[in-house]
C-alpha cells in the first residue's frame, strides 16, 4: 500500500469547513482512498472513499487531485462532534487486509 | 444492528498469562482484521482472515495466534502475556471480492499486562 502524509494537527472553528490534507505521492493506479476517523479512542468510523473522481455523501466531501498524489476531505461545516483523529489510507484491491493506519490528523474544532 | 463486537471491553493479566479476544460480526463479511493501537498511534494490523478457514499475518503478528473457525467470528490469542501487549486491541470486518469494501470497526479491547 502507498504510504500517506498528514498533517498532525489542525484546528478548525465550529460552523466552518474542516479541509484536511493528505499526500500519497506512491499511489498506483489501482489502489484507493480512504477516510476513516476516530472520535475519543472508539472504534475507527468509516468517512468517504474514492479512486481519481471526486466523492460526495453525507459525512464529507473528497477531493483527489488529478494526478492522484493527494486528496483533500472536506467536513463541510464542522462541529464540536467532529474533533477525532482521522486518517487518510490508500488501499488496493489485492491488499484488503493489509491497512495500516498511520497516525493521522487530529482535528479539534473550537467554538 | 450489532455490527462488530468485540469481547472483553477490558481486562488485566499478569505477565505470562494467556487469553483470547473474541470479534463476532452479524453482517456476513468474508473479511475479519484484529489492530492494535498504542497510545498516541494509529492502528497496526496485527493478524487478518479473507475468510473462513485461513489467517495471515499481518504487520506486527509476533505474540498473537488468531483462528477463523466460523465466518461469523474472528479470535485473538495471546499465549504468553507481555507488558509490551499493553494496547487497545480493534477488531474490523468488512466485504470481499468487493474492491471498495469499507470496513467496519468494534469498540475495542482496552488490555494491560502487569
Amino acid at each position: 500500500d502507498a504510504k500517506t502524509t498528514q498533517p498532525p494537527s489542525m484546528d478548525c472553528a465550529e460552523g466552518r469547513a474542516a479541509n484536511l490534507p493528505c499526500n500519497h505521492s506512491t499511489i498506483s493506479g489501482n489502489e484507493y482512498v480512504y477516510w476513516y476517523r476516530q472520535i475519543h479512542s472508539q472504534g475507527p468510523q468509516y468517512i468517504i472513499h474514492g479512486l481519481k473522481n471526486n466523492e460526495t455523501n453525507e459525512m464529507a466531501s473528497l477531493i483527489i487531485t488529478e494526478d492522484r498524489k493527494s486528496s483533500t476531505l472536506i467536513l463541510p461545516h464542522a462541529t464540536l462532534r467532529d474533533t477525532a483523529v482521522y486518517y487518510c489510507i490508500v488501499r488496493g484491491y489485492t491488499n484488503a487486509g493489509k491497512s495500516t493506519f498511520g497516525d493521522g490528523t487530529t482535528l479539534t474544532v473550537k467554538p | 444492528n450489532a455490527g462488530v463486537t468485540q469481547t472483553p471491553k477490558f481486562r488485566v493479566l499478569k505477565t505470562g498469562q494467556s487469553m483470547t479476544l473474541l470479534c463476532a460480526q452479524d453482517m456476513n463479511h468474508e473479511y475479519m482484521y484484529w489492530y492494535r493501537q498504542d497510545p498516541g498511534m494509529g492502528l497496526r494490523l496485527i493478524h487478518y482472515s479473507v475468510g473462513e478457514g485461513t489467517t495471515a499475518k499481518g504487520e506486527v503478528p509476533d505474540g498473537y495466534n488468531v483462528s477463523r473457525l466460523k465466518k461469523q467470528n474472528f479470535l485473538l490469542g495471546l499465549e504468553s502475556a507481555a507488558p509490551s501487549q499493553t494496547s487497545v486491541y480493534f477488531c474490523a470486518s468488512s466485504l470481499a471480492r468487493d474492491r471498495v469494501a469499507e470496513a467496519f470497526f468494534g469498540q475495542g479491547t482496552r488490555l494491560t499486562v502487569v
